[in-house]
């Protein structure tokens, strides 16, 4: 099993410009998140969908946008690329239910540059 | 905003010793995990431990929970330097629908050979 694996590793941006991550997990999970990580700072959530077919905001979803393809999968998008969001990206997968979250899996990041 | 703090913000040791890490948090919880980051990975999770438990073990790893302290502690003994890393609590509120995983910022542990 791969796990949770994210596309591309890295991406330079000019302002302005749009993009998407994506994000595919193979463990047969139904939840999936987006998180954003700066440096000296934890992870902080953009998005998640709990199940296929929803999706919630996180902490900080100004500027971003999500899609649940189907189970597997889980896009985050970028309208409109700021330096502000120069960032490492986490995506993560969970099967915990609703009121007991289980562990999260995480794929190995994306990092983006903004210029 | 960030449910957790980690403390210390870094923590330096030899190989072999012990290290202490702590977590505070704010609000009542249904859990509390610990994951660890190599630099420039993805987060890989080590433990959780429910709010109705104390303490809970896991090969090197032991970790307590003081819900009246709102407070967590992860201990890793005999450290190796492959146990350089960041590690974050994370904790998840109690109160109906929540998903969300609130991280702390981190302590990042260096282990000496």
């Amino acid at each position: 099993n791969a796990g949770v694996t994210q596309t591309p590793k890295f991406q330079v941006l000019k302002t302005g410009q749009s993009m998407t991550l994506q994000c595919a997990q193979d463990m047969n999970h139904n939840s999936m998140y987006w998180y954003r990580q700066d440096p000296g700072m934890g992870l902080r959530l953009i998005y998640y969908s709990a199940s296929e077919g929803t999706t919630d905001k996180g902490e900080v979803p100004n500027g971003y946008n999500v899609s649940r393809l189907n189970k597997r999968e889980f896009s985050l998008r970028l309208e409109s690329a700021a330096p502000s969001q120069t960032s490492v990206y986490f995506c993560a997968s969970s099967d915990g239910g609703w009121l007991y979250q289980e562990t999260q899996y995480f794929g190995p990041g994306t990092r983006l540059l903004v210029l | 905003s960030q449910q957790g703090e980690e403390d210390p913000q870094a923590l330096s040791i030899q190989e072999g010793e012990n290290a202490t890490m702590n977590c505070s948090y704010k609000t009542s919880i249904n859990n509390l995990q610990w994951y660890r980051q190599n630099s420039g990975r993805g987060l890989v999770h080590l433990i959780l431990i429910r709010s109705n438990e104390r303490e809970k073990h896991s090969g090197r790893l032991r970790v307590t929970l003081d819900t009246s302290k709102k407070s967590s502690s992860l201990l890793i003994t005999a450290s190796r330097a492959a146990d350089t890393a960041s590690y974050f609590c994370a904790t998840v509120r109690s109160g109906a629908g929540s998903y969300q995983l609130t991280f702390g910022k981190g302590t990042k542990l260096s282990v000496i050979p």
